[in-house]
């Protein structure tokens, strides 16, 4: 079945660095990739998404490559700071309008050092 | 804008009693909502996709007798966990879809405990 392979499962960062998370997905057919992030007890929050017809996009220290020919997406963070540590999770869509879901990676713990 | 509220954020529950969570669009009408199912330290695993007005679809695995859903107006999807055993206590979690776009909003959660 369609899945999303997520890595590194944890990654420490010292404030200011810059932080990468990658994703693969298995579906040629998904055309949508939100990236959330999570905080402990919470829900995910959406922070970055990107739509199969491009290949980046940038929203300040928030940055998304996808590179469709591998199914590969990855998520950048730069100028890390503490309140970036959270888990973040990368999704693909799949499936049709009337059946339309994500499958969601399995979950990256950052943690930025200070 | 797009906020999905999410209740109860806790619940602790005996064995053998039904436990329902509610998912409310706020600022948006959803046609269509999800129900997940988190473990500690793990992801989302999709449950079952609540459609206004239909019945739901479940994923694999997934007891629908179980896990009842009603999703009987835009703004309102509703999981009600049965018979609930310690097995079931977890995290729950419920978003829904913003317009045609494939955008989710996600409600804050819901831990359950069953003792």
């Amino acid at each position: 079945g369609e899945n999303v392979e997520q890595h590194p499962s944890t990654l420490s960062v010292q404030e200011g660095d810059s932080a990468v998370i990658k994703c693969t997905y298995s579906d040629s057919a998904s055309n949508y990739f939100p990236w959330y992030k999570q905080e402990l007890g919470k829900g995910p929050q959406l922070i970055i998404d990107i739509r199969s017809n491009v290949g980046e996009k940038k929203d300040q220290r928030i940055a998304v490559t996808l590179n469709k020919t591998a199914k590969h997406f990855s998520l950048h963070i730069t100028e890390t700071q503490p309140e970036d540590s959270a888990v973040y999770f990368c999704a693909a869509s799949i499936g049709t309008s009337g059946t339309y879901k994500y499958i969601f990676g399995t979950g990256t713990r950052l943690k930025v050092l200070a | 804008g797009a906020v999905v509220s999410q209740h109860p954020s806790r619940v602790i529950c005996k064995s053998g009693t039904s436990v329902k969570i509610e998912c409310r669009s706020l600022d948006f009408q959803a046609t269509t909502m999800f129900w997940y199912r988190q473990f500690p330290k793990q992801s989302l695993m999709l449950m079952a996709t609540s459609n206004e007005g239909s019945k739901a679809t479940y994923e694999q695995g997934v007891e629908k007798d179980k896990f009842l859903i009603n999703h009987a107006s835009l703004t309102l999807s509703t999981l009600t966990v049965t018979s609930a055993h310690p097995e079931d206590s977890s995290f729950y979690i419920c978003s829904a879809r913003i317009g045609g776009q494939g955008n989710l909003a996600f409600g804050s959660g819901t831990r359950l405990t069953v003792v």
